[in-house]
């Protein structure tokens, strides 16, 4: 069964800091990586997509990493600030059909 | 503006009642998508149209029907709703099957 992982489930940062969230999956075939950040009362937005052959990729204070042969990813934010506070989503697709979403990490960055 | 648009963004009604929830995409996309939010945060897919066909169907209870009449627009029509479809509903858009998706703003569905 196709699965997505996520933890912590909730995290409080203070602003500045760093921090770093993971993403555990089981789905199978792999196809590609998706972190999306989503904002209370509105729709995921993408921050990065990762294939197969891709081990970081970063989106401004964002860098997401994956490791394939572990079947893990993390997402990374650099130098928090209050507008980071939010759901973060790791989602992985196997193949076109198949689209599995996490239960996401709740942010919240305090001053 | 660019963007995914849903209508409308709330929906109170009744428990029985038939509902339609509209979206619309001007980014040329050809893939269009319905998730459903539940109280938990919890995303789930419920159906993919590309090009106008039907792609992905999860199992979802056939009062739920999508409909689109073209590229640009999915619709969701809900019948004999029940308390238990409370919950946020998202169209989402991408080019091709496993292109990034661009949500909308969501749907909030409260039946009583």
């Amino acid at each position: 069964k196709n699965q997505v992982e996520q933890s912590p489930q909730s995290l409080i940062i203070l602003e500045g800091k760093n921090c770093t969230l993971q993403c555990n999956y089981t789905v199978s075939p792999f196809s590609n990586l998706r972190w999306y950040k989503q904002d209370t009362g509105r729709g995921p937005v993408s921050l990065t997509i990762m294939t197969f052959s891709e081990n970081t990729k970063s989106n401004g204070r964002y860098t997401a990493t994956l490791d394939a042969d572990t079947k893990q990813s993390s997402l990374h934010i650099t130098a928090s600030q209050l507008s980071d506070s939010a759901s973060y989503i790791c989602v992985v697709s196997a193949g076109y059909q198949k689209v599995t979403f996490g239960t996401g990490t709740k942010l919240q960055v305090i001053p | 503006d660019t963007a995914v648009s849903q209508t409308p963004k709330y929906l109170v009604t009744q428990m029985g009642n038939d509902k339609s929830i509209k979206c619309e995409q001007n980014l040329g996309h050809d893939t269009m998508y319905w998730y459903k939010q539940d109280s938990k945060k919890f995303l789930k897919i419920m159906f993919s149209y590309n090009n106008k066909e039907l792609i992905i169907n999860e199992t979802v209870p056939n009062r739920f029907s999508p409909k689109s009449p073209d590229k640009a627009h999915l619709n969701l029509h809900i019948n004999s709703l029940e308390l238990g479809d409370s919950a946020v509903y998202f169209c989402a858009s991408s080019r091709g099957r496993s292109g990034e998706q661009y949500f909308g703003p969501g749907t909030r569905l409260t039946v009583t």
